[in-house]
């Protein structure tokens, strides 16, 4: 069955570091997101693309990068981590734009 | 003011109970509506969708959507343990290809809901 994995589950990391987090979906859905969810805020788009070589800034993408390469991966990289970025991170694709997005199961990250 | 409101809850009901959740927004160039679910430590999986404004159920579910008073709505019938979750609305815009809202969702903060026996 096509999915949409995410790794690792689990990180910790020391402030400073470079991370990053991996997203892979063997749909062929062209549009891939990735959010940051954190209490009080739900889910907020950090980075999006529709396309191979196509990469977009969503709301809270300070400090945040990502790059297409391939239609299946959308790596999410932390320049350099702060304890600000300790959050759990989804990964989500769709086909269309007006489609349902179906979410990873999600990347849970602590700076220390 | 953020563009989509939803009531954090937590909101604790018995087995059967009639569950009401729900989402106002103030961007009117939205929509799509959806709901999604999310059980504790998963993603998010979609629950219903729908364009517009109307009404639209599915088994237990019903989704109600008023643009005019930018108010929508899960209703969930005979709610059972299993229902118990996380339940978060998103909505979008069609929007123009590259325009500022075209494809990206808008989520509200999530609903805690918890089902008793």
């Amino acid at each position: 069955d096509a999915e949409i994995t995410q790794s690792p589950r689990h990180k910790i990391t020391e402030t400073g570091r470079q991370v990053t987090l991996a997203c892979h979906q063997t749909w062929n859905h062209n549009n891939m997101f990735w959010y940051r969810q954190d209490l009080g805020h739900g889910l907020r788009l950090i980075h999006y693309s529709y396309g191979v070589q196509d990469t977009n800034k969503g709301e809270v993408s300070d400090g945040y990068s990502v790059s297409r390469s391939n239609t299946e991966d959308l790596p999410l990289t932390l320049e350099s981590a702060a304890s600000s970025q300790t959050s759990v991170y989804f990964c989500a694709s769709s086909r269309d734009i007006q489609e349902t997005q179906y979410f990873g199961p999600g990347t849970r990250l602590l700076v220390l | 003011q953020k563009e989509v409101e939803q009531d954090p809850g937590p909101l604790s009901v018995p087995e059967g109970a009639i569950v009401s959740l729900n989402c106002t927004y103030s961007n009117s160039a939205f929509q799509y509506f959806m709901w999604y679910r999310q059980y504790s430590r998963k993603g998010p999986e979609l629950l219903m969708y729908t364009y517009s404004s109307g009404n639209k159920e599915d088994g237990r579910f019903t989704a109600q959507v008023d643009k005019s008073s930018k108010y929508i709505s899960l209703f969930i019938r005979d709610s059972q343990p299993s229902d118990s979750a996380t339940y978060l609305c998103a909505m979008t815009s069609r929007g123009g290809a590259g325009g500022t809202s075209y494809g990206k969702l808008t989520f509200g903060q999530g609903t805690i809901l918890t089902v008793h026996p």
